[in-house]
């Protein structure tokens, strides 16, 4: 089966960093995906993973560990704009048709 | 550049009513096409995906059914809607020319079943 866990809400403040956790079990891997999704708008795509370690794409970066189905996101600088749920997705398959599974999402709120 | 649109953006309908939800991809061929419903306060849900013209999967035994007329459209249809039909409906596509690894989504429909 697959399975994917993320905390369900979190609050951070302003200028902080926030760190986003996700584990995974799923029958096979190819691929891990972050997305960002804004209440009431379709989710838009932050950043893949399909190797161990650190991506970073200016204020986010993304971790991946393969041998312990984890990844987390890594949000700096935070901007109220930030404000939105954080999808964590896998690609279970070899093949890049297969769609991807998804967690339910962390609802991340940035206070002042 | 890519871009995927979707319609309409918003959509009330009473129960027992068609539907027809439309998807088109521009910029790429041959992608892969994937429809999505995002219930209220719930996480998305594959309801289809298509990696080719005529060629359909369903993830979920339901009331609703999905074509893929042309390369680039994708269709979701039920002849009669459920209560439970109400949600945010997403296309996404990945794939094509450019073998896009990650899925890209259209803005979606919200459906609203009264």
């Amino acid at each position: 089966g697959q399975n994917i866990d993320q905390p369900t809400e979190m609050t951070a403040t302003e200028g902080a960093i926030v760190q986003i956790n996700c584990t995974y079990q799923t029958s096979g891997f190819n691929g891990l995906f972050w997305y960002q999704q804004h209440a009431g708008e379709a989710p838009t795509f932050l950043s893949y993973n399909v190797l161990d370690g650190l991506e970073e794409k200016g204020r986010f970066s993304s971790f991946l560990s393969r041998s312990k189905g984890y990844s987390y996101l890594l949000l700096k600088e935070l901007q109220m704009k930030d404000s939105a749920s954080y999808l964590c997705a896998v690609r279970d398959q070899g093949s890049g048709n297969t769609p991807l599974v998804f967690g339910k999402g962390t609802r991340l709120s940035v206070i002042a | 550049s890519q871009t995927i649109h979707q319609w309409p953006a918003t959509l009330v309908q009473p129960v027992g009513s068609p539907l027809s939800l439309e998807c088109t991809v521009e910029g790429t061929s041959n992608p892969n096409l994937y429809w999505y419903r995002q219930a209220a306060g719930r996480g998305l849900q594959l309801l289809f995906y298509s990696v080719g013209i005529g060629q359909i999967s369903s993830e979920v035994p339901q009331n609703l059914s999905a074509s893929r007329p042309q390369d680039r459209q994708f269709i979701l249809s039920s002849k009669k809607l459920l209560l439970s039909d109400s949600g945010f409906y997403l296309c996404a596509w990945s794939g094509g020319q450019g073998l896009t690894y990650e899925q890209y989504f259209g803005p979606g429909t919200r459906l609203t079943v009264t």
